[in-house]
């Protein structure tokens, strides 16, 4: 049972935006800036979000991050088939003192 | 540009230790005020945080994990180390290192995981 809750799974057709949420609470999200990783089968995780809305240098500005309260959400627009992949949210906790991750939400492109 | 690898072996027995490395490339552990973290992955499943080390040697563990396992640096190789005792089936998975890259914002550290190792599979089995 992970920290951060997100839905395991989202769908969206080619074009269309697609929302993916991590739920925290106060300890977490609720103190913490919360980053998002993006990952292929059989590869590394990568940095797609850092700091709730920085996008590192190479993601797209169709990617977007926000964060509200203790929750937080992955924007994709213009959604492509090398969208596909699982993305995961982090952050820090304060009562656990250490990182905590999302479940992991697998994004299917129709 | 900074690149971390781990190696190790790829199958241990149960109730022994699971030893990795870590190999920085491309900058010294030394320099910057970076984390250098171990995360673990199951197969099909997420990701779980195992623990940190700052080159100083202050460490940080999860919870969970804390009572098996150790971290530690060696900045004369530019390495970071991972055991972890009395392992068990659960404990097969990929292990990533990565580096906890930062900025300060209003005197406040904000974290991130970049970049990543690509991993090393550890089975534990007899």
């Amino acid at each position: 049972q992970s920290v951060l809750t997100q839905a395991p799974s989202a769908s969206g057709a080619p074009g269309q935006r697609v929302l993916i949420s991590c739920s925290g609470s106060s300890p977490n999200i609720g103190r913490h800036p919360v980053n998002w990783y993006q990952q292929f089968p059989g590869t590394a995780p990568r940095l797609l979000i850092y700091s709730n809305v920085q996008r590192p240098s190479g993601v797209p500005d169709r990617v977007s991050g926000s964060k509200s309260g203790t929750s937080a959400s992955l924007a994709i627009s213009g959604l492509q088939s090398e969208d596909e992949a699982d993305y995961y949210c982090a952050t820090w906790d304060d009562n656990l003192f250490g990182w905590v991750f999302g479940g992991g939400t697998k994004l299917t492109v129709l | 540009q900074v690149q971390l690898l781990e190696s190790g072996p790829g199958l241990v027995k149960p109730s022994q230790t699971l030893s990795l490395t870590c190999t920085v490339s491309g900058d010294s552990i030394s320099s910057g005020n970076y984390y250098w973290s171990w995360i673990r992955q199951p197969a099909g499943k997420g990701l779980e945080y195992i623990g940190r080390i700052h080159f100083t040697g202050v460490t940080n563990y999860n919870p969970s994990l804390k009572s098996r396992v150790t971290i530690s640096v060696d900045t004369s190789n530019n390495q970071v180390s991972l055991n972890m005792s009395s392992v068990t089936a659960a404990d097969t998975a990929v292990y990533y290192c990565a580096r906890e890259d930062f900025r300060v914002v209003h005197y406040a550290r904000e974290n991130w995981f970049d970049p990543w190792g690509r991993g090393t599979l550890v089975t534990v089995s007899s």
